[in-house]
């Protein structure tokens, strides 16, 4: 199993692009999750997503989109870059255990530069 | 607003002793308790949970201890070992919702 896999490493965006954050997971887990971190901070959740359909969000899901059209696939999207999504991104899987107990799987993220 | 507080943001111990890190909450609705390690340039990757029922989990040299009526966590490495020095990171569950602490470095010096 691969886990968690996110695509691009790295990418740099003037203000006003668009762009889309891919995350794909290969162990059937029916959660998956954007985090953002910033520097010296914790990670933030973007929009999470339960199943296949349907999606909500989380702290701070002002300036990006989300879609959950499969099990695998979780892309974030980012209509209008601002300087202020400059971030570390985290894609994250789960799957809730009958003890009620849900360990996320992340992947090895993504860095934003917007200018 | 911030539900969650690491107000040690590094930590360094000798090869060998305890490790502690701890991390401060203030809201009583988590249900679940995590402990992630994070190396430069990875994701973070889970390392030890607890409940909202207990008090104590264990697992080889980590132990999570959980005091709900001072809304605090803590976790314990021991013996503390050189590849131990990471970012640690405390999340805590409300349904869906995860929140995460700022992280507390830490350097194990041999």
């Amino acid at each position: 199993n691969a886990g968690v896999t996110q695509t691009p490493k790295f990418r740099i965006l003037k203000i006003g692009q668009s762009m889309t954050l891919q995350c794909t997971q290969d162990m059937n887990h029916n959660y998956m999750y954007w985090y953002r971190q910033d520097p010296g901070m914790g990670l933030k959740l973007i929009y999470y997503s339960v199943g296949a359909g349907i999606t909500d969000k989380g702290e701070v899901p002002n300036g990006y989109n989300v879609s959950r059209s499969t099990t695998e696939d979780f892309p974030l999207r980012l209509e209008l870059a601002a300087p202020s999504q400059t971030s570390v991104y985290f894609c994250a899987s789960s799957y809730l255990r009958a003890s009620g107990e849900s360990t996320q799987y992340f992947g090895p993220g993504t860095r934003l530069t917007v200018l | 607003d911030q539900q969650v507080k690491q107000n040690s943001p590094s930590l360094s111990v000798q090869e060998g002793r305890i490790s502690i890190l701890n991390c401060d909450y203030t809201n009583s609705m988590f249900d679940y308790f995590l402990w992630y390690k994070k190396y430069p340039a990875e994701g973070p990757t889970f390392l030890i949970s607890i409940s909202s029922i207990k008090d104590k989990n264990e697992d080889g040299r980590f132990t999570v201890f959980l005091n709900k009526s001072a809304k605090h966590l803590s976790l314990h490495i021991v013996p503390s070992q050189p590849g131990d020095s990471a970012v640690y990171f405390c999340a805590l569950r409300n349904n869906n919702d995860m929140r995460f602490g700022a992280g507390t470095r830490l350097t194990v010096k041999p």
